[in-house]
């Protein structure tokens, strides 16, 4: 049974058209993560929430945003998609941060036309 | 700044074929070492967790091991089934979140 599941697998967005990805997690696990993942690199941290607590990286552009508007869903909005941010955006859980596996689900693949 | 350095980055067996993949970090105080496993356009999948030196853990033909600079991830008697991206992360006392090595990339040919 899928514990982290994405929502869409595959996603097409036009330049600079608002495009929303969904993360849900049955695990009720207090942290939930964003990576951007590009070929043949590693995963890139671009947010995490602590419970309601959230953590924006430094280096991550303001082009990205998130909501976790309870325990179980998670969403990555990104306001004006460039091509450059095509890319697998991968979201994941765990129970603590930095001491315990993470879940991961599939993956979105974002692709902008 | 933590850092993970995975090598090679890619690495072809035969079937059979035992080897190692090398995973070097350079962190403030290690909270905990990750092996994942990636396939092709999926998310990862946990494998093991290490917290100290000296720590070894196994899971079929994988056996995950950890000195004080590195782990090491030892595949022996691969099978086709084990080709796929094997990624690294660490976490430290100065960064809780890990951090991920860029993988290699094992191909076991039949």
């Amino acid at each position: 049974d899928a514990m982290v599941i994405q929502n869409p697998r595959y996603q097409v967005t036009q330049f600079g058209k608002p495009v929303t990805l969904s993360c849900s997690q049955t695990l009720n696990h207090n942290v939930m993560y964003w990576y951007q993942q590009k070929s043949s690199q590693a995963p890139k941290l671009l947010f995490h929430y602590y419970d309601k607590d959230f953590n924006n990286e430094a280096d991550t552009p303001d082009n990205f945003q998130s909501r976790r508007p309870n325990t179980s869903f998670c969403f990555l909005d990104i306001r004006s998609p460039g091509l450059g941010d095509a890319a697998m955006y991968l979201c994941a859980t765990s129970r603590e941060t930095g001491i315990t596996e993470a879940f991961f689900g599939q993956g979105t693949r974002l692709t902008v036309v | 700044e933590d850092q993970v350095t995975q090598s090679p980055e890619a690495l072809r067996l035969q079937e059979g074929e035992s080897s190692s993949l090398n995973c070097s970090y350079t962190v403030s105080g290690l909270r905990g070492l990750f092996w994942y496993r990636q396939d092709p356009g999926k998310g990862p999948e946990f494998l093991f967790t290490l917290y100290s030196a000296g720590e070894e853990k196994e899971k079929e033909r994988l056996k995950a091991t950890l000195t004080k600079k590195e782990s090491f991830l030892h595949i022996t008697a691969p099978k086709p089934e084990d080709s796929a991206t094997y990624l690294c992360a660490a976490s430290s006392g100065g960064s809780y979140i890990p951090t991920f090595g860029r993988g290699t990339s094992l191909i076991v040919h039949p």
